[in-house]
């Protein structure tokens, strides 16, 4: 049962455009989310967070928006640079429980 | 700071032979940490968590007695494959989390992974 959905296992973007990437969960538990970079041979690196409280946050070029009753959340690159290039993993909690739940990750590939 | 190191890299092993992966917390004390399993295209899946100075917590169908987990100190953790098969094989990533870090106590920061390769 995967409780934390990325729909789309690729998505190619032309560098200095935006790039959003999609997540979608099904536990109503939920209350704080996450999202990862990662490189190949490499572990994720933390690069945003949001809590339930809120339906938006920003940190420099990225942007996650939570969506509640959609139990939809998207993370918003803009603009897009080649470095951005790497999957991207969502993320879930709940509770304040320190057990993640993940997506099945998104590649991205920025074209110059 | 919140580096987290694992070794080896990577290693290639026979069937049947053990082998252990250390995740080490170089900059900061890991109250608690997690170990992940990722096969090809896949999430990453939660193996177990541990607490310093305790027994692990093992996810749903994670066997205990085939992957050994002992955290022995606040900058340590390993992980024991026991009698390894080519099905182990996969890409197995540590966390942690716990005090002196940037950001918020509950944030997780993750090892660059270890590829294991059973023949």
């Amino acid at each position: 049962d995967q409780q934390v959905k990325q729909n789309s296992p690729s998505l190619s973007v032309q560098e200095g455009r935006i790039s959003i990437l999609n997540c979608d969960y099904t536990n109503s538990m939920f209350d704080y989310f996450l999202w990862y970079k990662k490189y190949p041979a490499e572990g994720p690196t933390f690069l945003i967070s949001i809590s339930s409280i809120k339906d938006k946050n920003e940190d420099g070029r990225f942007t996650v928006f939570l969506n509640k009753s959609a139990k939809h959340l998207s993370l918003h690159i803009v603009p897009s640079q080649p470095g951005d290039s790497a999957v991207y993993f969502c993320a879930a909690s709940a509770n304040g429980n320190e057990k993640l739940t993940f997506g099945t990750g998104t590649r991205l590939t920025i074209i110059p | 700071g919140a580096v987290v190191s694992q070794h080896p890299s990577w290693v290639i092993c026979k069937s049947g032979t053990s082998v252990k992966i250390e995740c080490r917390s170089l900059d900061f004390q890991a109250t608690t940490m997690f170990w992940y399993r990722q096969f090809p295209k896949q999430s990453l899946m939660l193996m177990a968590t541990s607490n310093e100075g305790s027994k692990a917590t093992y996810e749903q169908g994670v066997e205990k007695d085939k992957f050994l987990i002992n955290h022995a100190s606040l900058t340590l953790s390993t992980l024991t494959v026991t009698s390894a098969h080519p099905e182990d094989s996969s890409f197995y990533i540590c966390s942690a989390r716990g005090y002196g870090v940037r950001g918020s106590y509950n944030e997780q920061f993750f090892g660059p992974g270890t590829r294991l390769t059973v023949l």
